[in-house]
């Protein structure tokens, strides 16, 4: 079957560094996402990643590895307004989207 | 004004009656999904459709209808709500044929069915 697997909840602190994981099994693949969701609103996209190796987008990197079907998503400088959960997506060879539960990130002053 | 506009963004409503949440896009894109979430679970996709003449099931379509009016418009219908059709529903659309596949969201609608 296919799944997305990623932790519940982490807490880190303003000005830190925090690496939220996600481990995915999918039929086929065809790149992981990764999506950011404050409290009662609508996902934004933050990456995407194909091929194996790191993304870097400002304070926020993703990376993939295939061969061991993870991914991680990289927190630089914790912000408060980073406080959200943190959605990892798999798709699959009909380039449809698996959803993780997604991880809620508690920061702390 | 939101590119991705879904009515009503609350509702609530009685077992048995039935429900028509609407979404509407400015993105000029060919794909709309209908997904619902819930706490503790990840997104599950309801309806999607990739063109007007183009409608598809998703893991979750049972109580569900879905209509897609014109490129913009993706209605969901519950014909007879049902309390575990509580949730929070949200309508997407993508591009099609691009690098990432990336969707937009709408704002959400918050549905309570008592």
């Amino acid at each position: 079957g296919q799944n997305i697997d990623q932790p519940t909840e982490m807490t880190a602190t303003e000005g830190a560094i925090v690496q939220i994981n996600c481990t995915y099994q999918t039929s086929g693949f065809n790149g992981l996402f990764w999506y950011q969701q404050h409290a009662g609103e609508a996902p934004t996209f933050l990456s995407y990643n194909v091929l194996d190796g790191l993304e870097e987008k400002g304070r926020f990197s993703s990376f993939l590895s295939r061969s061991k079907g993870y991914s991680y998503l990289l927190l630089k400088e914790l912000q408060m307004k980073d406080s959200a959960s943190y959605l990892c997506a798999g798709m699959d060879s009909n380039y449809q989207l698996i959803w993780g539960a997604g991880t809620k990130l508690i920061i702390k002053p | 004004d939101a590119d991705v506009t879904q009515t009503p963004r609350n509702r609530i409503t009685k077992t048995g009656k039935r429900i028509m949440l609407e979404c509407s896009q400015t993105k000029g894109h060919d794909r709309m999904y209908w997904y619902r979430q819930d706490p503790g679970l990840g997104l599950r996709l309801i309806y999607y459709s990739f063109d007007v003449k183009d409608i598809n099931k998703g893991e979750i379509s049972d109580g569900y209808s879905v209509s897609r009016q014109a490129q913009a418009k993706f209605s969901l219908s519950l014909e007879s709500a049902i309390p575990n059709q509580t949730a929070l529903y949200f309508c997407a659309t993508s591009e099609l044929d691009t690098d990432t596949g990336e969707l937009f969201f709408g704002e959400g609608s918050r549905l309570t069915v008592l």
